[in-house]
């Protein structure tokens, strides 16, 4: 079984478009992340949710709209693609405190979704 | 969050011990050192942490010196699967939402 799942792994779409990235996690974890990997190799987390809430916002544009519908999964929406959003997206996740569990700060990444803006 | 220096790049021999040395000389004492690894075309995975002790996993050992400002990651038996990118990370404990801030990391290359 795989503790982080993404989909798609692979996505290629023209500017403009709107596309989503699922994450879902079986760890039992409540605390979810995006990261993103741009082409010099530099992770940066986008955002993180705590049981269903935002707890991270960098600053990123607002076409990214992330959403958890459960503290198991941390989806991520893209508005109106650019060039620019051509990147690898990490999703991941950590047990924090609040549910009674330890934060170790140890975090389990998915394998990344690979996308491309044409 | 203090700032890390890598050596951008290193190479090993294989069976050989690894050691992957990071500067982190503005640490604060509620600071932990931290170390992930990428290996090519994955998702950066976890290996090992600490505060003011050595530590050591089933994967590598974490020395930190007796004034925190430098720490060595130490891989006892490198091999070729241990190619990889390794970034130390410092960071401060957060009951939730660790904020790992990755730098540019050391390359490793496990030579045979």
């Amino acid at each position: 079984d795989t503790a982080v799942s993404q989909t798609p792994k692979y996505l290629v779409t023209q500017m403009g478009n709107d596309k989503s990235i699922k994450c879902e996690q079986n760890l039992g974890h409540d605390t979810m992340y995006w990261y993103k990997q741009d082409s010099k190799k530099f992770l940066k987390i986008m955002f993180s949710y705590n049981n269903k809430e935002l707890i991270i916002n960098e600053t990123v544009p607002n076409r990214f709209s992330p959403k958890s519908p459960d503290k198991a999964h941390l989806n991520l929406h893209i508005n109106s693609l650019e060039l620019g959003d051509s990147a690898v997206y990490f999703c991941a996740s950590s047990q924090g405190g609040l549910a009674g569990g330890v934060n170790t700060g140890e975090l389990f990444f998915g394998e990344g979704s690979r996308l491309t803006v044409l | 969050d203090a700032k890390t220096t890598q050596p951008p790049s290193m190479d090993c021999a294989e069976g050989r011990a690894a050691n992957l040395p990071c500067n982190h000389s503005t640490i604060s004492g509620n600071e932990y050192v931290y170390w992930y690894r990428q290996i090519h075309s994955q998702g950066p995975q976890y290996i090992i942490h600490g505060l003011k002790n050595n530590e050591t996993n089933e994967m590598a050992s974490l020395i930190i010196t007796e004034d925190r400002k430098s720490s060595t990651l130490i891989l006892p038996h490198a091999t070729l699967r241990d190619t990889a990118v390794y970034y130390c990370i410092v960071r401060v404990h957060m009951e939730y939402g660790n904020k790992l801030v990755f730098g540019a990391g050391t390359i490793l290359r496990v030579k045979s």
